[in-house]
């Protein structure tokens, strides 16, 4: 089945620093989303990507989705401590409709 | 801010006990989902539902059964709660397949 691996599983970051998560899916994927979730609360949806080599900004995060389609990262520049929790990616396969696959997810810290 | 209710927050039962989780939405999805996560760890499928008296298991077996008799109510349901049962429980909804999930914000079961 569709499997989706997410690396680094912790990152430990100074304040002000940048760092980069990786998503990758042993599949084709029809879109990929990412999520927080701040310690102790729930997964909140950050954005879609659903075209090849499509790049989304939100402020100081950039993500992107490779040309194939099986792989995405999410890039935060000059890190804060409101960054700290943990970065889901959820892929969903080109034939299966109605559930996402998650990753393992990366758990940020940050150091002040 | 989306619209989907989780009750209890908390919860703490001993072994045995018959327990019901309780998630509601108000977006009129027809879409839902609950996921299984032990703490800092990944989101599992647990079960979902397309639509009023359609249910279906997901990736990760569970003991748990749930019904759709309304569209806005998806309870999950614990007949002999065990230990084993531990973790925090995750509802969620969404308007079409692929898009992006509206998590409530869990329930914390706690067996003894």
């Amino acid at each position: 089945g569709q499997q989706v691996m997410q690396i680094p599983q912790y990152q430990h970051v100074q304040e002000g620093e940048d760092f980069t998560t990786y998503c990758n899916s042993s599949t084709t994927l029809s879109n990929i989303q990412w999520y927080k979730q701040r310690p102790g609360g729930h997964p909140v949806f950050l954005i879609q990507l659903v075209k090849s080599g499509e790049v989304k900004k939100q402020k100081r995060l950039t993500f992107q989705f490779g040309e194939a389609k099986k792989n995405s990262s999410l890039h935060i520049t000059a890190t804060q401590t409101t960054d700290v929790g943990t970065y889901f990616c959820a892929g969903l396969g080109l034939y299966n409709d109605y559930k996402l696959s998650f990753g393992a997810g990366t758990t940020v810290t940050v150091r002040a | 801010e989306a619209d989907i209710y989780q009750t209890p927050r908390y919860l703490v039962i001993g072994t045995g006990k018959k327990i019901t989780l309780e998630c509601s939405q108000t977006m009129g999805h027809d879409k839902m989902y609950w996921y299984q996560q032990d703490p800092g760890m990944e989101l599992h499928l647990i079960h979902y539902s397309y639509g009023v008296n359609s249910t279906e298991k997901g990736d990760l077996s569970s003991e748990s059964t749930v019904s759709r008799i309304r569209t806005e109510h998806f309870p999950l349901t614990l007949e002999s709660a065990r230990p084993s049962h531990t973790s925090q429980y995750l509802c969620a909804s969404s308007a079409e397949p692929g898009s992006p999930l509206h998590f409530g914000n869990g329930t914390r079961l706690t067996v003894t």
